[in-house]
């Protein structure tokens, strides 16, 4: 059955130190790759998403996802972390075929620390 | 554009009550969802609506009802409000089944007493 396992819950760092959130997925078809975030009591908005090309996708605000199919990996980077980057971040796969509902990881808390 | 709204935003009930949320997307989107969210569970899905005039269950569908009223409203039906269902619920809509991602609304904070 599809899975996405979120590998660290927390994950604290300190203003402008570089940050990956790991996500990593089991599915034995193509599927496709998404980066949720959830600010503090706010909705969902979509971060960054892989559908086929490039294995390396970026967000305008600097994050960017490397798409490892041989380690079913789609982790998210960022070079250098804002105060403001203090969010929820959800890894969610969806197959391809007929029933292309989203399976999702259990989150990452990111708290960027001054 | 609205994209999808969500009403109401935060809502108290007694155990027992019914209540109605809604849910609109003014993207003309096929798909829509209603999800629950709470602390380390993640996001479950209690209902979608892969096209107009279908619906499915989804992980959580007990003690809830939905209507998919039209293209644009999906709503979703608490029939008789028990305290396990205090949560913050939210909906989606995607183009088509999630190839291009969701939309998601701000949420409905719902506390059951």
């Amino acid at each position: 059955a599809q899975s996405v396992t979120q590998l660290d819950s927390q994950v604290p760092v300190f203003e402008e130190a570089p940050v990956e959130l790991r996500c990593n997925y089991s599915s034995s078809v193509s599927v496709y790759l998404f980066w949720y975030v959830q600010y503090p009591n706010q909705g969902l908005q979509l971060l960054l998403k892989y559908l086929s090309g490039s294995t390396l996708v970026e967000s305008i605000n600097g994050f960017e996802a490397e798409f490892n199919k041989s380690q079913t990996s789609f982790h998210l980077r960022k070079p250098s972390v804002h105060i403001s980057d203090t969010a929820e971040y959800f890894c969610a796969v969806s197959e391809g075929g007929n029933n292309r509902k989203l399976i999702w990881g259990l989150g990452t808390s990111l708290a960027v620390n001054p | 554009n609205a994209g999808v709204t969500q009403t109401p935003k935060f809502q108290v009930l007694k155990t027992g009550q019914s209540m109605t949320l809604q849910c609109a997307q003014d993207m003309n989107h096929n798909s829509m969802y209603w999800y629950r969210q709470d602390p380390g569970m993640g996001l479950r899905l209690i209902y979608y609506s892969a096209s107009e005039g279908t619906t499915d269950k989804g992980e959580v569908p007990n003690g809830y009802n939905v209507s998919r009223l039209n293209k644009r409203e999906f709503s979703l039906r608490l029939e008789s409000a028990a305290p396990s269902q205090t949560s913050v619920y939210f909906c989606a809509s995607s183009e088509w089944q999630g190839d291009y991602g969701y939309t998601f609304g701000s949420g409905t904070r719902l506390t059951v007493v």
